[in-house]
């Protein structure tokens, strides 16, 4: 299976911050990933999908870039509605696999 | 706009099974891969298996394949998860899922708590 390892785990910041989340995969998946984003007791939504296509109605604040083995997840100024854990996905190799997650908090 | 709806909470026993449903509303249902994904408390998403409800043919992870079954009912438009030989690092949220397989997942179900535990 392909493993998923994204850092940090946790990330502390304030609103108007710029932050990036960056999830690394064991061996290429080309740009078969996708990022969405949690919150307690919801399903995940998906934000982005082949690495930096933006879903429709998703703010443009967020963005997606990387290919092979390194991506990373862009949020260029946060929002208090942003504040939540986000998680990558692969979908290049049977089977999907996710990353551990980031949780976002306030700092 | 596809909507995955799935039922309430479940207990078991170890050693016991649970089955749980998912029902599609909106969109085509038959074409689209419908995924089971678990997510253990405080834990994060693992892909268990899914299936293409016109082909009928399950495709599973391998840590579930031997006591995992997923089949699809295309008359009524819901998909059945059935998971066997519970423990209870079990207990979790199992959502349903619209992609998977190959595919990023654009709609979730609710999910469903289920409770493992004697």
């Amino acid at each position: 299976d392909i493993h998923m390892t994204q850092s940090p785990s946790t990330l502390s910041a304030s609103v108007g911050d710029r932050v990036t989340i960056t999830c690394r995969a064991s061996q290429s998946i080309n740009s078969w990933l996708a990022w969405y984003q949690q919150k307690p007791g919801k399903a995940p939504q998906l934000l982005i999908y082949r690495a930096s296509n933006l879903v429709s109605g998703v703010p443009s604040r967020f963005s997606g870039s990387g290919s092979g083995t390194e991506f990373t997840l862009t949020i260029s100024s946060l929002q208090p509605d942003d504040f939540a854990t986000y998680y990558c996905q692969q979908y290049n190799s049977h089977p999907d696999t996710f990353g551990l997650g980031t949780k976002l908090e306030i700092k | 706009q596809v909507q995955l709806t799935q039922a309430g909470g479940e207990v078991r026993k170890p050693g016991s099974s649970v089955k749980v449903s998912c029902k599609s509303s909106g969109g085509v249902f038959s074409r689209y891969i419908i995924s089971w994904v678990r997510q253990a408390p405080g834990q994060g998403l693992e892909w268990m298996g899914g299936v293409i409800p016109m082909f009928g043919k399950a495709n599973y992870s391998q840590k579930f394949q031997d006591r995992m079954t997923i089949n699809a009912d295309e008359s009524t438009r819901t998909v059945y998860m059935e998971l066997r030989s519970l423990r209870s690092e079990d207990a979790a949220v199992y959502f349903c899922a619209r992609g998977g397989l190959g595919n990023y997942i654009d709609s979730w179900g609710q999910g469903t708590v289920v409770t493992v535990s004697s």
